[in-house]
């Protein structure tokens, strides 16, 4: 069974201060790696993606990839009350497949004014 | 341009009955999904196209059909429908496998 586990919150952080939000995925031959954020009662929006070890960024946003630890992460810098959101971690399955990806529970995160 | 199309936005049924979620998107996108999500959970997979006249399985597919005729509709099927299906029904679709563009879902209640 493939898992991806993200904590589910809810994670508090101050106006203006980094977000770093966490995820861990069992599949070890996945190969695309995705960050959707999703505001309550609407449906998901792709953020970030990110498919080599590394960092990508792109504006606020920074997407962190370790293969060898199956880890993933999202940095949100400079946290805005919009930002506040569910950020769903989704992974594509072993060999780039066509079933679509599997997605984490979702983290909570609430930017403080 | 309206990307994923979903009807309806809202539905309640009661047990037993049956329905049709419609899907349609206009962006040419072989691949198209079912996913519903459940109050603090992800998505889960209810099947899969990978193009017209294509359809597969994915992690919960019991109690639904689906159907590809065309490229741009992907209806969602409930056969009898239960409680446990209580839920909202996301379509989503790609051209590259990865980036998912999803419709505004419907929210369904089996009671």
């Amino acid at each position: 069974q493939k898992e991806v586990e993200q904590n589910s919150g809810p994670l508090s952080v101050p106006e203006g201060a980094i977000a770093s939000l966490n995820c861990t995925y069992s599949d070890r031959v996945s190969q695309s790696f995705f960050w959707y954020r999703q505001y309550s009662g609407k449906s998901p929006e792709l953020i970030m993606s990110i498919y080599s070890n590394g960092d990508k960024e792109d504006g606020r946003f920074t997407a962190q990839l370790n293969k060898a630890s199956q880890y993933v992460s999202l940095l949100i810098r400079d946290s805005q009350p919009s930002d506040s959101a569910t950020y769903l971690c989704a992974v594509s399955p072993s060999g780039g497949g066509a079933d679509g990806l599997t997605f984490g529970k979702g983290t909570h995160l609430i930017i403080q004014p | 341009n309206a990307g994923v199309t979903q009807t309806p936005k809202f539905r309640i049924l009661k047990i037993g009955q049956s329905m049709t979620l419609q899907c349609a998107q206009d962006m040419n996108h072989n691949y198209m999904y079912w996913y519903r999500q459940d109050p603090g959970m992800g998505l889960k997979l209810i099947y899969y196209s990978v193009g017209a006249g294509i359809t597969d399985k994915g992690e919960v597919p019991n109690g639904y059909n689906v159907s590809r005729s065309t490229t741009e509709d992907f209806p969602l099927r409930l056969e009898l429908a239960a409680p446990s299906q209580t839920s909202v029904y996301f379509c989503a679709s790609t051209r590259d496998r990865g980036q998912l563009f999803f419709g505004s879902g419907t929210q369904l209640s089996v009671l």
